[in-house]
């Protein structure tokens, strides 16, 4: 069964600054899809990033960047410039084809002015 | 349009009533989800309907009854709910198929209270 880690519970940064959050796998699968979601105290889930593993690049979106390591099953989210907005619940998932989701625990993002 | 609705936002209910939530999109996804979410804690899966057939129960008691009438709603019949139901119950949708992203998209939820 596949499993992701996120050992990081919370984190803080201040407005401006960059932080990464960290997140491993386990699975002995190829091919397969990871994630990358947000939930802001207002509780909705947001897509954040999404990187398919047959890809070497690694997926940006605006201040949201990936370090993918599939070798390792590290899959670390850089949060560049951070705003206010940004604090919220992250939550690192995988999925391969036709599975179900599966999340790990999240890491609570803290962001002071 | 990357919208799932649902409704109601919020639901207070007494262990013997029944209410039923909604979800709905419009985005031609043909595979739709049930989550249940306690705080702090990630989603973890309930139902999955695949072309409007229930294809995983995540071994949910009976009191909860999915539906799915058409490919765009799905619904959640709550019967005979306990103290311990009260949760976030959030709703996905997804395209089947590989090469068409696999990403779930998220409603807003519905936090549940059942007193």
């Amino acid at each position: 069964a596949q499993t992701v880690t996120q050992s990081q519970p919370e984190m803080s940064v201040q407005e401006a600054e960059t932080v990464t959050l960290s997140c491993t796998y386990d699975t002995s699968e190829s091919d397969y899809y990871l994630f990358w979601y947000k939930q802001p105290p207002s509780r909705q889930m947001i897509l954040v990033i999404r990187q398919e593993a047959y890809k070497q690049q690694n997926a940006t979106e605006n201040r949201f960047s990936v370090n993918f390591q599939k070798a390792a099953k590290s899959f670390s989210l850089k949060i560049s410039d951070s705003q206010l907005g940004d604090a919220a619940m992250y939550f690192c998932a995988y999925r391969r084809g036709y599975s179900t989701l599966t999340f790990g625990k999240g890491t609570m993002l803290l962001v002071s002015p | 349009d990357t919208e799932v609705t649902q409704t109601p936002k919020h639901l207070v209910m007494g262990m013997t009533n029944k209410k039923s939530l909604k979800c709905e999109q419009h985005m031609g996804h043909r595979a739709m989800y049930w989550y249940k979410q306690k705080a702090k804690k990630p989603p973890e899966l309930m139902f999955v309907y695949s072309y409007e057939k229930l294809s995983i129960n995540e071994s949910v008691p009976s009191r909860f009854s999915p539906e799915c009438p058409n490919s765009s709603l799905l619904n959640l019949h709550l019967h005979a709910l306990q103290p311990e139901d009260s949760a976030l119950y959030l709703c996905a949708s997804s395209h089947l198929g590989q090469g068409l992203g696999e990403t779930q998209y998220f409603g807003p939820g519905t936090r549940l209270l059942v007193l």
